[in-house]
This record gives C-alpha cells, sequence and structure tokens, in this order.
C-alpha cells in the first residue's frame, strides 16, 4: 500500500501567517489522485483540495494544493481563526486508499 | 444539501457483531461509491473499505485489516449503505464515517463503536 507522511506533526503559526504544509508519497501517485481535508474535534472532516490542486465547492482561496508524483504540499496564505485545525491528505488512485497522519496547526 | 446520517453505533463485547447504517439524501445515492472511513481515539484517519456504484460494477474493497470481518453493502431502494462488522476487535473501537464519492468528497457526522468487555 501507498504511505503517506505529513510533516511538519505540529505547525504553531499565528492568525494572518502563512501555513505550508507537506505530504509525501512512498511511490508515485498516479495522475495526482490526492485530497486535502481538514478535521476539527466534534466535526466531520471537510474536503479541502482534490486532484492536488483543484478547491472543492465553497473553499476559501486562501487554500492552494500543489504538487505532483511524491510532493505535494497545502499552502493557507493567510490564516484565519478557523483555520486552526488538523489537515490529512490522502491517496485515492490506489486501494486501499491511504490517508497522512495528519499535521495540527496550532495557534502560536 | 448532501447529508449522511449514521447510526446502529454503541458498545460491543469482543467477538460480536454490530452493522452500521448510513442514510444519504440530496444526491444521487445509486450513483454514488460509498466509503466507510474511522478513527481510533488518539489516531489518525483509517480507510475501511467502499462499495461502487452499480453502474460500476457494485464491488467493494477493504482495508487488510477489516478483510474477511467487515461486509460493506448498498441498498438504492432505500438510499442507505451498510457496514456490516463481524468478529469484532478491540482495535475495532472508533468513531466511524461513512463518504461519498472517490476522493470522499462529503461525510456523515459519524458513529462511536466501542468493542470491551
Amino acid at each position: 500500500e501507498i504511505v503517506l507522511t505529513q510533516s511538519p506533526a505540529t505547525l504553531s503559526l499565528s492568525p494572518g501567517e502563512r501555513a505550508t504544509l507537506s505530504c509525501g508519497a512512498s511511490q508515485s501517485l498516479s495522475s495526482s489522485y490526492l485530497a486535502w481535508y481538514q478535521h476539527k474535534a466534534g466535526q466531520a472532516p471537510r474536503l479541502l483540495i482534490y486532484g492536488a490542486s483543484s478547491r472543492a465547492t465553497g473553499i476559501p482561496d486562501r487554500f492552494s494544493g500543489s504538487g505532483s508524483g511524491t510532493d505535494f504540499t497545502l499552502t493557507i496564505s493567510r490564516l484565519e481563526p478557523e483555520d486552526f485545525a488538523v489537515y490529512f491528505c490522502l491517496q485515492y488512485g490506489t486501494s486501499p486508499l491511504t490517508f497522512g497522519g495528519g499535521t495540527k496547526v496550532e495557534i502560536k | 444539501e448532501v447529508q449522511l446520517v449514521e447510526s446502529g453505533g454503541g458498545l460491543v463485547k469482543p467477538g460480536g457483531s454490530l452493522r452500521l447504517s448510513c442514510a444519504g439524501s440530496g444526491f444521487t445515492f445509486s450513483n454514488a461509491w460509498m466509503n466507510w472511513v474511522r478513527q481510533a481515539p488518539e489516531k489518525g484517519l483509517e480507510w475501511v473499505g467502499r462499495i461502487k456504484s452499480k453502474a460500476n460494477g457494485g464491488t467493494t474493497d477493504y482495508a487488510a485489516p477489516v478483510k474477511g470481518r467487515f461486509t460493506i453493502s448498498r441498498d438504492d431502494s432505500k438510499n442507505t449503505a451498510y457496514l456490516q462488522m463481524n468478529s469484532l476487535k478491540t482495535e475495532d473501537t472508533a468513531m466511524y464515517y461513512c463518504t461519498t464519492g472517490w476522493y470522499l468528497d462529503y461525510w456523515g457526522q459519524g458513529i462511536l463503536v466501542t468493542v470491551s468487555s
């Protein structure tokens, strides 16, 4: 199975700062079948990005995804208070689907 | 508005069985691939398995830890997907989410399953 490794595990930033989250794959992902999710405690995860760089419906443009092959990045251009959460990446091109371990974006 | 509502969770003893249901609305259920994802306490998300739409063969795929013990099915007439869990282990304790689509675009609120003696 494809292993996804997210870094860093925790990112401590202030509102207004830029957040850069990484997701590395153990093998090249076919056609960039990578998605990003935001997860807050007690809530359902929310799809942010699919196809490595396409924003899901209703997602603000401060969220952007990039990358291909084995290296992918989620960037939040300016952190809003509601953006502090855990972020997961998912590869969905090969079964079994696999998630990264998550990056917690916390308030500094 | 897309809604997914899970039900059927609870406390079960090791070796027992439980069936979760996921009722969908606000989309064409019969066209949707339905997935189950779980999150154990203090752990990350883990994909459990999926069932494709009948138009795509209605086939199922499972993660290795649940293969042979869990079965996903669907009843398109009831807009409902199911997760039958047999031979449950303590490590199956988790919040279980149902999600739609190839890249898990919509999620339910989740249902708690606790496996404990």
